[in-house]
C-alpha cells in the first residue's frame, strides 16, 4: 500500500532533550515536507526537500533540523525541544515539488515537550 | 512572501444547507497551484482538489463545487446539501511553481459543523 510513516504517532518528552520523529515513504517521491499544525494557525511548513541531499527552510524552520540522505526518509530533529515545539507533526510527500502534484500525508505525530 | 486567508474560522450549519468556504490567497508569483484540502475528526488529511493559476475553470464533483477567481485571488469551496459527514477542518493552501522554491503555504482553517 503507497503510504507515509511516521513514527512515533505519539510522544511526550522533557525539555533539552533530543528526538527524532521519522517519515518513510514508499512511493519513490521526490517531493518532502514536514509540517507543524496548531489550533488557530493551520499548518505550517517547517522544511521541505525537492531530492535527495536537497532541503530547505519553510516558514517556521527554527529549531528544526532535517536530512534526505536517502529518498525515501526525511527524518525531523529537535536537538534541543522546547514546550513550544509541542505541536501535531505532519510529513507529506509527493512525486515531485513542482506544485502539480498532490502531497500524500502521513498520519501525524503527536509530540508533547513538557 | 505567500499568504493564505481563511477568515471563517468556524462555520456551523444545518443538514442539508448550502455552505460555502472562503480562501482569499496573496502571492507576487504569476503561476502557482492552489489546493483545497479535508481534515476530518479522524485526522488525517484528505485531498480534495487543486487547481493551477492559468485555470480559472469553476469545478464540481457532486455535492462540491470550486469558485477560482483570480481577479480577487480567491478560491472558495461550496458544499451543497451538506450532510453530516461533510464535518471537519477544510484548509485551503498555495504552493508558487516559479523559481527554485517550493513552499507550500496553508490556511488556517475553517471548523466546519454540519448538525443533523
Amino acid at each position: 500500500e503507497a503510504q507515509v510513516t511516521q513514527n512515533p504517532r505519539y510522544l511526550i518528552t522533557v525539555t533539552g532533550k533530543k528526538l527524532t520523529v521519522t517519515c518513510s515513504q514508499n512511493m519513490n517521491h521526490e517531493y518532502m515536507s514536514w509540517y507543524r499544525q496548531d489550533p488557530g494557525l493551520g499548518l505550517r511548513q517547517i522544511y521541505y526537500s525537492m531530492n535527495v541531499e536537497v532541503t530547505d527552510k519553510g516558514d517556521v524552520p527554527e529549531g528544526y533540523k532535517v536530512s534526505r540522505k536517502e529518498k525515501r526518509n526525511f527524518p525531523l530533529i529537535l536537538e534541543s525541544p522546547s514546550p513550544n515545539q509541542t505541536s501535531l507533526y505532519f510529513c507529506a510527500s509527493s512525486l515531485q515539488g513542482a506544485g502539480a502534484n498532490v502531497l500524500t500525508f502521513g498520519a501525524g505525530s503527536r509530540l508533547t515537550v513538557l | 512572501a505567500q499568504k493564505v486567508t481563511q477568515a471563517q474560522t468556524e462555520i456551523s450549519v444545518v443538514e442539508k444547507e448550502d455552505v460555502t468556504l472562503d480562501c482569499v490567497y496573496e502571492t507576487r508569483d504569476t503561476t502557482y497551484y492552489l489546493f483545497w484540502y479535508k481534515q476530518p475528526p479522524s485526522g488525517e488529511l484528505v485531498f480534495l482538489i487543486r487547481r493551477n493559476s492559468f485555470d480559472e475553470q469553476n469545478e464540481i464533483s457532486g455535492r462540491y463545487s470550486w469558485n477560482f477567481q483570480k481577479s480577487t485571488s480567491s478560491f472558495n469551496f461550496t458544499i451543497t446539501a451538506s450532510q453530516v459527514v461533510d464535518s471537519a477542518v477544510y484548509f485551503c493552501a498555495l504552493i508558487k511553481t516559479s523559481g527554485s522554491a517550493r513552499q507550500l503555504t496553508f490556511g488556517s482553517g475553517t471548523q466546519l459543523t454540519v448538525l443533523p
